[in-house]
């Protein structure tokens, strides 16, 4: 089966910096890979997604980047803002076959960003 | 806002005692799925269903149980509680397809077994 692994576990930083997680996955068959992010006692919101037929992906202040030959993709937010601190998770699957839709998510990252 | 809904929130209740936590969506999404969040934050899959008496388990092996009679509700079932159950349980659903696969969210049940 699919395995994400995603770094750092944590991330601080000063609020108007860059942020950028990484993750990798494992299964060549996994062709969409969304990032969603986790609010204090809420339940994760897409922010952002990218499908295996597209290197990079923009949307405001956040983008995607997706390497399919090296298997890793990558989270960026520009002009961090103090309501961007969450818990941001990555995830992959494949859209068709017997796994079609089912997310193997990351590990998570806590991301903080101090005024 | 998603228009997905759990309860009850939170949850506290001792060993042997049978529980069951509700999700409901208005979506009419025809996917499902259960995840248990760790308190590491890890989402894990529990069970999930792909449309009205289907019902499949995850990729973490669970105790619990689930049913799928109407598209928009999706209990999950505990018979009989433990503290291993003591976790987070989110519900989600997908429209599924090809075009759209945005999982929408509950905002979760915390689950705490004595």
């Amino acid at each position: 089966g699919e395995n994400v692994e995603q770094h750092p576990s944590t991330l601080s930083v000063q609020e108007g910096d860059s942020a950028v997680i990484k993750c990798t996955y494992s299964d060549s068959a996994s062709n969409y890979f969304p990032w969603y992010k986790q609010e204090l006692g809420k339940g994760p919101q897409l922010i952002i997604d990218i499908r295996s037929n597209v290197g990079e992906k923009k949307d405001q202040r956040i983008a995607v980047t997706l390497n399919k030959t090296a298997k890793h993709f990558s989270l960026h937010i520009t002009e961090t803002q103090p309501e961007d601190s969450a818990v941001y998770f990555c995830a992959a699957t494949p859209l068709s076959g017997t796994s079609y839709g089912k997310l193997t998510f990351g590990q998570g990252t806590i991301l903080t960003v101090h005024p | 806002e998603a228009d997905i809904y759990q309860t009850p929130r939170y949850l506290v209740i001792g060993t042997g005692k049978k529980i069951t936590l509700e999700c409901s969506q208005t979506m009419g999404h025809d996917k499902m799925y259960w995840y248990q969040q760790d308190p590491g934050m890890e989402l894990h899959l529990i069970h999930y269903s792909y449309g009205v008496n289907s019902t499949e388990k995850g990729d973490l092996s669970s105790e619990s149980t689930v049913s799928r009679i109407r598209t928009e509700h999706f209990p999950l079932t505990l018979e009989s509680a433990r503290p291993s159950h003591t976790s987070q349980y989110l519900c989600a659903s997908s429209e599924g397809r090809l075009a759209d696969n945005e999982q929408f969210f509950g905002p979760g049940t915390r689950l705490t077994v004595l």
